[in-house]
């Protein structure tokens, strides 16, 4: 069990708006530590999507989007294009295990 | 531009040692703020944080591995070593390497990342 919790997947066709959820507590969140998310596609490395809860790195595009709220963040994407199907973590740190943590991973599917 | 890779064995008997080295570029690890992290991911599994150095030498574990890890930095050759002892099947996984950003705070980022290493741990 992760201590950021995603849901295992989420699926929407394609120009659909959809969310992916991170819930955490008061020891990582909830303590106001920024949420940072990751895209990686099958058999490579993860790439920085979202860092400090909304910020973009240079080149991605602005479809993607995030937002924290108390102990839980959300990843949006906007206009789905079915080359955004890959698999989705959030990490933040956490208090209580001084420890870097990372979401249990949602996989998007472009139906 | 900032490269990472990930080198090591492939394949590690139950009970050895396992130690990774990640070889970087275009970083300083001794610029503030800066640091590198080790993250492994098992076949078809999440993401798991494993260690992370920082530039002024401070060193970070996962608890639930902190007495089988160690992490090294030689800032002469821009390497850092990841050694995990008494390794077992269920550290199998592939082993990421990543410069930190952001890290003169705690809740930094990782980015990039290197290709990463399958490491399999089996008789």
């Amino acid at each position: 069990q992760s201590v950021l919790t995603q849901p295992p997947s989420v699926s929407g066709a394609p120009g659909q708006r959809v969310t992916i959820s991170c819930s955490g507590s008061t020891s990582n969140l909830g303590a106001g530590y920024d949420v940072h998310w990751y895209r990686q596609f099958p058999g490579a490395a993860p790439k920085v999507l979202i860092y400090r809860n909304r910020n973009r790195p240079s080149g991605v595009p602005d479809r993607f989007s995030g937002s924290k709220s108390g102990t839980s963040a959300s990843l949006a994407i906007t206009g789905l294009e079915a080359a955004d199907e890959a698999d989705y973590y959030c990490q933040s740190y956490d208090d209580s295990l001084r420890a870097w943590v990372f979401g249990g991973g949602t996989k998007l599917t472009v139906l | 531009q900032i490269t990472l890779r990930e080198s090591g064995p492939t394949l590690v008997k139950p009970t050895e040692t396992l130690t990774l080295t990640c070889s970087f570029s275009g970083f300083s690890l001794t610029s503030y703020g800066v640091a590198v992290g080790w993250i492994r991911q098992p076949p078809g599994k999440a993401l798991e944080w494993l260690a992370l150095i920082h530039w002024d030498d401070d060193k970070r574990y996962s608890p639930s591995l902190k007495s089988r890890l160690t992490i090294t930095s030689d800032t002469s050759k821009n390497q850092v070593v990841l050694t995990l002892t008494n390794a077992d099947p269920v550290d199998t996984a592939t082993y990421y390497c990543s410069h930190g950003v952001g890290f003169g705070e705690l809740d930094g980022w990782f980015d990039p990342w290197g290709r990463g290493t399958l490491v399999t741990v089996s008789s």
